[in-house]
């Protein structure tokens, strides 16, 4: 079966610092998807970023960027110059690549400082 | 700019009700979800339709839930007989595999 860990269960950064925000899955899978998906408080769940396991360049979406290591099955989040709009939940998912079913993980409190 | 719309966002409910949320999936989406979210236990797949048609609802308490999809415009989550227990904030998805998109979610409180 399928886990995704994030270790990191509260941070808190000053606004404009670079966070990175850490997940680790285990799977017996070649081919599967990664996602970061953000839950503000509003509790509305937005995807930020997809991985493609087949994909060796990491995904980027203006400040947000993954850096994934299949071998060590890593796949931490790095935002840049952090804003107070990123204050949210993040949740480190997976999905296997003939499935619909997302697995996610505990979730992230990130907490942005002014 | 298509999203999922769930009615209603927030139910206070007394033990023993009946409630029912109902869900918009995006058109064009062919793959419809449940989920529960609590502190203790984070995110849970309840159910999930591919084309209307159910596939697993492993998640669900057999006896006193129930998720159906009478049309493409529609899916619902039924409780029936609510208990304080099932107090959570309950999320629709819909999507085209691999993406997901979640609706704004339905606070339930039961009493």
């Amino acid at each position: 079966a399928q886990t995704v860990t994030q270790s990191q269960p509260e941070m808190s950064v000053q606004e404009a610092e670079t966070v990175t925000l850490s997940c680790t899955y285990d799977t017996s899978e070649s081919n599967y998807y990664l996602f970061w998906y953000k839950q503000p408080p509003s509790r509305q769940m937005i995807l930020v970023i997809r991985q493609e396991a087949y994909k060796q360049q990491n995904a980027t979406e203006n400040r947000f960027s993954v850096n994934f290591q299949k071998a060590a099955k890593s796949f931490s989040l790095k935002i840049s110059d952090s804003q107070l709009g990123d204050t949210a939940m993040y949740f480190c998912a997976f999905m296997k690549l003939r499935d619909d079913k997302i697995i996610f993980g505990k979730g992230t409190r990130l907490h942005i400082l002014p | 700019d298509a999203r999922v719309t769930q009615t209603p966002r927030h139910k206070v409910t007394e033990m023993g009700q009946e409630v029912t949320m109902r869900c918009q999936p995006i058109l064009g989406h062919n793959t419809v979800f449940w989920y529960r979210q609590t502190m203790m236990q984070g995110l849970e797949l309840l159910a999930y339709f591919r084309n209307r048609a159910p596939l697993d609802d492993s998640g669900m308490p057999k006896d006193r839930f129930s998720a159906e999809m009478p049309d493409a415009t529609l899916a619902t989550l039924k409780i029936q007989p609510s208990e304080p227990r099932d107090s959570a904030v309950y999320f629709c998805a819909s999507g085209l595999r691999p993406l997901q998109f979640f609706g704004p979610g339905t606070r339930l409180t039961v009493l």
